[in-house]
């Protein structure tokens, strides 16, 4: 079945330490999105890529990063520099055409938390 | 900036009508999107609307006026199952989506 697959589900990572996070899509959507939500909040996007090895900031960009050397991945790294990285982290693909109709597909979450 | 308010909380019994809002201000605005979550999940697409005016999906409709930067969700014969988080979201021209915080909707018997 097509979808979004996002890996791993939760994850755990000392003070410190960079962690990546996985998703993958095979659904050859152009669009892919990274989005962090916290506890009772709504989401806030980090980076999003409309083609591959090109990707566009969010709101929240500061201490993360991500790459798209293929269309069907779009790897989010969280470094050391993102203070507070505790957080359900959703990934999203969409088609980019004319039609469009705002639909966001998102993979279930990855859950990060720092001890 | 970019913004979207909605409320945070709305409660409702089954059967009931309930609207949730949206007003937001958007550079480059393009339309406005719908999605709902459940605890613990990932949000699932509802509507959208582009142009001014009403869109029905079944139970759920959603409304927009680009003039008032305003719209809303409507969800009718509200049942248990509705229980749960609905996000405004804004769609701009370049194609990148931002969100509202949220509403969390309670259904009661």
């Amino acid at each position: 079945d097509g979808g979004i697959t996002q890996s791993p589900k939760y994850l755990f990572r000392k003070e410190g330490q960079n962690v990546t996070l996985s998703c993958e899509q095979n659904l050859n959507h152009d669009a892919m999105y990274w989005y962090r939500q916290d506890p009772g909040q709504g989401l806030r996007l980090i980076y999003y890529s409309q083609i591959v090895n090109d990707f566009q900031k969010g709101d929240i960009a500061e201490g993360y990063s991500v790459s798209r050397e293929k269309k069907e991945s779009f790897p989010l790294t969280v470094t050391s520099a993102q203070k507070n990285p505790t957080a359900f982290y959703l990934c999203a693909s969409s088609i980019l055409e004319a039609g469009w109709n705002g639909e966001l597909f998102f993979g279930e979450g990855s859950r990060l938390t720092v001890l | 900036g970019q913004s979207l308010e909605q409320p945070s909380e709305v409660t409702a019994v089954e059967g009931a009508i309930v609207q949730i809002n949206c007003t937001y201000q958007t550079s480059g605005f393009y339309g406005l999107s719908w999605y709902q979550q459940h605890d613990g999940g990932a949000p699932t697409f509802l509507s959208y609307n582009a142009l001014d005016g009403l869109e029905e999906t079944g139970r759920f409709s959603s409304f927009l006026s680009r003039s008032d930067s305003y719209g809303y969700l409507l969800l009718q014969e509200l049942q248990m199952k509705d229980s749960a988080s609905y996000f405004c979201a804004a769609r701009r021209n370049n194609n990148d989506m931002r969100f509202g915080a949220g509403t969390r909707l309670t259904v009661k018997p």
